[in-house]
């Protein structure tokens, strides 16, 4: 059973409309992050949360909002779309922030029309 | 910032060949881990290491925090080890840095 769980696997948007993308994780995992990877570049950072709450925040635009209702969900907004923002975006997990080992979800693809 | 330099960036082999891989980091890590991409865009985790060495199989990492350096050797390579490899590694905060990725091709 997959332990993280990302949807949708693609999504299709037009510029200008706002998304969400949705990341659960049943590790029982206390720290949780986003991660972006745009064609011919290697995953960057996005945010990280530890217990709910935003650890650290390396996104450079507010159009980027990350959502924590539950401890083991972590969805990401992101509102008026750019071709820029079409890129895979990974959640991921770990058992606390400060160095320990991170687990990927499969991962969503965005393509910004 | 901090840096991940890996390389090669594509890598070709034979089967029942050997090579490996390497993460040069610009800063003192306090952690890495190298994963391999599938063919459906997962990331598997391979190893996860804050120093020495570790075997499974046919792979084997090593880290060396001080020198600033991570390898991943392959040996008996087989066609089901195909796929991009990535390093990422961290300073012990919020995040990993990951490097560019090596694509490996194993060919009969």
């Amino acid at each position: 059973d997959p332990k993280i769980i990302q949807k949708p696997k693609y999504l299709v948007a037009v510029t200008g409309s706002e998304k969400i993308l949705i990341c659960e994780q049943y590790l029982g995992h206390n720290a949780m992050y986003w991660y972006r990877q745009s064609a011919k570049k290697p995953l960057e950072f996005m945010f990280s949360y530890s217990y709910q709450k935003l650890m650290d925040n390396q996104t450079a635009s507010s159009r980027f909002q990350p959502q924590s209702s539950k401890k083991n969900h972590l969805d990401l907004q992101i509102t008026a779309l750019k071709p820029d923002d079409s890129a895979t975006y990974f959640c991921a997990s770990s058992q606390d922030t400060g160095g320990y080992e991170q687990y990927f979800g499969p991962g969503t693809r965005l393509t910004v029309l | 910032g901090d840096q991940v330099e890996q390389s090669p960036s594509a890598l070709s082999l034979h089967e029942g060949t050997g090579s490996a891989l390497r993460c040069n980091f610009t800063t003192t890590m306090r952690a890495v881990q190298w994963f391999r991409k599938n063919s459906r865009g997962s990331l598997i985790n391979l190893f996860y290491l804050a120093s020495g060495t570790k075997e499974n199989g046919r792979l084997k990492s090593a880290f060396d925090s001080k020198e600033r350096y991570s390898t991943l050797h392959i040996r008996d390579a087989q066609l089901e080890d195909s796929g991009t490899y990535f390093c990422a590694a961290g300073t012990g905060g919020y995040k990993v840095v990951f490097g560019s990725g090596t694509r490996l091709l194993v060919s009969p």
